[in-house]
């Protein structure tokens, strides 16, 4: 089974700190992503990568960046954590470039406070 | 733009009583149709792939097809673990892996 996992569950930060979100994944895909979900709005995409050093800007890419040094770690930076912020990021993963239906993988989520 | 919109927000189904969710879509090239399976506190689950209209697909419960500009997730005979939102995303031919996401259909299925 394809395990994603997400260095903390739940996080509180304080407005104007740069914070780092981490997820590994152990399947040896080479997309990652990085997504938000806020409630009425869904799963919003920021940023994904498909190979390691490569990061592709998703739909609201705004206020963060991404670090991909190896294949299985794909970081999220918060370069100065503001309220608006504050919600559940999760993390994902897949196989292939352009193959077709690459279902993504994804771990339990990071819940992100900031005050 | 790519767009899915799922109908209804919420459901309120009593064990036994069958029902379908609706995923709406645009999109200027259909690769893939996707629908995942979210429980409180985790994240979503992959529960299937749909590629081409008339396309059907089935696991315990759950059938999923497809039409070219809607998805249906039929649900027969519901139990209470069944209980859970319901998520439906599309990717594009034109943008490699990344998937455009619904809102999702809260199902919740009572004794």
């Amino acid at each position: 089974d394809v395990k994603v996992t997400q260095s903390s569950r739940y996080l509180v930060k304080r407005t104007g700190e740069k914070v780092f979100l981490e997820c590994v994944q152990d399947m040896d895909h080479e997309n990652m992503f990085w997504y938000r979900q806020d409630p009425g709005l869904g799963l919003r995409l920021i940023y994904f990568s498909y190979d390691v050093k490569m990061k592709e800007k998703g739909d609201i890419p705004e206020g963060y960046s991404v670090s991909r040094e190896k294949k299985e770690r794909f970081s999220l930076i918060l370069e100065s954590a503001s309220t608006n912020q504050t919600s559940m990021y999760l993390c994902a993963s897949s196989s292939g470039v352009f193959i077709l239906g690459g279902s993504q993988h994804f771990g339990d989520g990071t819940r992100l406070s900031i005050l | 733009e790519d767009q899915v919109t799922q109908s209804p927000e919420a459901l309120r189904l009593q064990e036994g009583e069958s029902s379908s969710l609706n995923c709406s879509y645009t999109v200027s090239g259909l690769r893939g149709l996707f629908w995942y399976r979210q429980d409180p506190g985790k994240g979503p689950e992959f529960l299937f792939t749909l590629y081409s209209a008339g396309e059907e697909k089935e696991k315990e419960r759950l059938k999923a097809t497809l039409t070219k500009k809607e998805s249906f997730l039929h649900i027969t005979a519901p139990k209470p673990e069944d209980s859970a939102t319901y998520l439906c995303a599309v990717q594009n031919t034109g943008t490699a892996s990344k998937l455009t996401f619904g809102t999702g259909t809260r199902l919740q299925v009572t004794l």
